[in-house]
Formats: C-alpha cells, sequence, structure tokens
C-alpha cells in the first residue's frame, strides 16, 4: 500500500526558506506513469496546488504561486522535496505532498495523500 | 477567490441523498476532468471520484460524480453521520496552467 510522509521544520522565520521533504513507501517513485505533486492549506481555507514533479525531475509549477518554489526529486531516497523561498505570514499552512494520477494533462487528480504537516511563518 | 464555485454549505438528513456542485469555465471544467475530495475533520484529503464519474477502488458507490458543460455536480446517496466532512472539487485550468480546486463545501448530516 503506497504511503506518504510529509517531514520538516514546523516553524519558519519570514524571508527564510521553507523546506520539506515528502518520503514514498510501499511503491516506487521512479515510476513512469506518475507525477509526485505537493498542495497546501492555510488554516480553515481551502486547497491550492503548488506544483508537481517527475522522477526524471521535469517539474511543473503553479504561476500563480507568488513566492519562489522548487521541486526537486531523490529517487534513491524515494523521497522529493519542496523549497519555498522568501516566505511571509501567508505561506502559514498544512502542506501536504501526494501522488498524481496517471492521466494526461486534462486529467489531474491526486491519491494517495501524505498526513500533512503544519507550517507557521513566524518570527 | 476561488476558481471554482462551490456552496458553503449543504445539509441533508441521514439517509436522504445530497448534491454539491462545481461551477467552472471553458477554460478548467469545460475542457478538463473532474476530481473530488473528502476531507474529514482533522484529516489530509481523499479522493473520492476522478475523470468525471469513475470512483477508485473501495469508494463506495453511495458516491456519485457528474459533469455538464462547464458545471460539475457530486452526488452523496444513503447520507451517514460518518459523511460530515469538507467536498472539495479540483480539475486543471488550461489558461492558468494550474491545477485549481473549489473553495469546499461542508456538509452537514442533521
Amino acid at each position: 500500500q503506497l504511503q506518504l510522509q510529509e517531514s520538516g521544520p514546523g516553524l519558519v522565520k519570514p524571508s527564510e526558506t521553507l523546506s520539506l521533504t515528502c518520503t514514498v513507501s510501499g511503491g516506487s517513485i521512479s515510476s513512469s506513469s506518475y507525477y509526485w505533486g505537493w498542495i497546501r492549506q492555510p488554516p480553515g481555507k481551502g486547497l491550492e496546488w503548488i506544483g508537481s514533479i517527475f522522477y526524471s525531475g521535469s517539474t511543473y509549477y503553479n504561476p500563480s504561486f507568488k513566492s519562489p518554489v522548487t521541486i526537486s526529486v531523490d529517487t534513491s531516497k524515494n523521497q522529493f522535496s519542496l523549497n519555498l523561498r522568501s516566505v511571509t505570514a501567508a505561506d502559514t499552512a498544512v502542506y501536504y505532498c501526494a501522488r498524481r494520477g496517471p492521466g494526461g494533462s486534462s486529467s489531474i487528480w491526486f491519491d494517495p495523500w501524505g498526513q500533512g504537516t503544519l507550517v507557521t511563518v513566524s518570527s | 477567490q476561488s476558481v471554482l464555485t462551490q456552496p458553503p454549505s449543504v445539509s441533508a438528513a441521514p439517509g436522504q441523498k445530497v448534491t454539491i456542485s462545481c461551477s467552472g469555465s471553458s477554460s478548467n471544467i469545460g475542457n478538463n476532468y473532474v476530481s473530488w475530495y473528502q476531507q474529514l475533520p482533522g484529516t489530509a484529503p481523499k479522493l473520492l471520484i476522478y475523470d468525471n464519474n469513475k470512483r477508485p477502488s473501495g469508494i463506495p458507490d453511495r458516491f456519485s460524480g457528474s459533469k455538464s458543460g462547464a458545471s460539475a455536480t457530486l452526488g452523496i446517496t444513503g447520507l451517514q453521520t460518518g459523511d460530515e466532512a469538507d467536498y472539495y472539487c479540483g480539475t486543471w485550468d488550461s489558461t492558468l496552467s494550474a491545477g485549481v480546486f473549489g473553495g469546499g463545501t461542508k456538509l452537514t448530516v442533521l
């Protein structure tokens, strides 16, 4: 059974970099069928897609994102990571990692999801 | 302001049926597939429906999805108190070049 688990600091200072890692177990991140993604949810608000990555390193990001984003993959560790630079209080959210379904560009869905990790941006 | 519009809340009695709407445009729902998620309090979202009307294994057939034009609908029959949750629709927006979600609908089972 595929499982995903987010890890990283729960508190980040404003203007610094938020870094999270998602560890995949029960399956290989190098599957040719799937992209892997990050989604966040500010407290009491809805979901926001951040970006996705393929095991080869190919990425695509939400152009609406204000903070500079980088998603990377480490196939040797079966992990992928999120870096969000120059964060502000508006980046406070629960961050989820998830596997994107194997459909084409017109089909985007996520299953399964990690349990999520709350990151607070505060001095 | 979400790209996809959902009603903030819906309610129905146990055993009844409820529908949750998700309205978009030709740049998103109108030309792309829709997915639906259930988020129980304090937990991660769970996929209920993908590609407009397909259910992952393990999701009961009480949950159904449909799409017409630039709108989609999630239907839940035989409501149970355990169905109380937030429900989100999602799709790809071809103009924004981004995955987008609705603002979420809180289901109350009275």
